[in-house]
């Protein structure tokens, strides 16, 4: 198949701290991994990717991990804002498959 | 370079309606990929096309379709719609099928 599974749900967590956001795949054929934010009323927007031939990829506060191995790769924020709130949604190919959304919550 | 655009962005149709949305690509994009996204809900894919050709469909049933125009025009229409139809639908567009996908604003479809 070419599930896309996310966790957690929801997040919450107090302004200064990370967060961490998971998500597995299954289709091994899968080489390109994006993680959109979606802020309320507003269309996903992509903040990060990554591909296959990299193990992780970091821009400022918002880092992405892969592990082929394992068939999962992560979205960390450090140094959480209250703007950094949204609904953020990894994918990954082929014919992109989106996680269910995790509901981040930054706390000032 | 112009983003992805949809129209209309709100509609509101009635049970038994059908409805047909709209989605023009980022100039040079070739594919296309409609989403429908309900409150509390992901983005549960609908199709995807590529030139003028679905290379996949989603788990939806054949009351949902589309087509893709020359000029990577994208719509997508409901026939026979119903409550649980109302929704956001998302087009997204990108070079090819395993591109970084830019979304449109979105079409809010309310069927009452």
């Amino acid at each position: 198949g070419e599930n896309v599974e996310q966790h957690p749900s929801t997040l919450s967590v107090q302004e200064g701290d990370s967060a961490v956001i998971k998500c597995t795949y299954s289709d091994s054929a899968s080489n390109y991994f994006p993680w959109y934010k979606q802020e309320l009323g507003k269309r996903p927007q992509l903040i990060i990717d990554i591909r296959s031939n990299v193990g992780e990829k970091k821009d400022q506060r918002i880092a992405v991990t892969l592990n082929k191995t394992a068939k999962h790769f992560s979205l960390h924020i450090t140094e959480t804002q209250p703007e950094d709130s949204a609904v953020y949604f990894c994918a990954a190919t082929p014919h992109m498959r989106f996680g269910a959304g995790t509901r981040l919550t930054v706390k000032p | 370079k112009a983003g992805v655009t949809q129209t209309p962005r709100y509609l509101i149709k009635t049970r038994g309606q059908q409805v047909t949305l709209s989605c023009s690509p980022i100039s040079g994009h070739r594919s296309v990929s409609w989403y429908q996204q309900t409150p509390g809900q992901g983005l549960q894919f609908l199709f995807e096309y590529f030139s003028e050709t679905q290379r996949n469909k989603g788990n939806f049933p054949g009351r949902f379709s589309g087509r893709q125009f020359s000029n990577s025009r994208s719509e997508m229409n409901v026939s026979t719609l119903e409550l649980g139809d109302s929704a956001l639908y998302l087009c997204a567009s990108s070079l090819g099928t395993t591109d970084t996908q830019y979304f449109g604003p979105g079409t809010r479809l309310t069927v009452l």
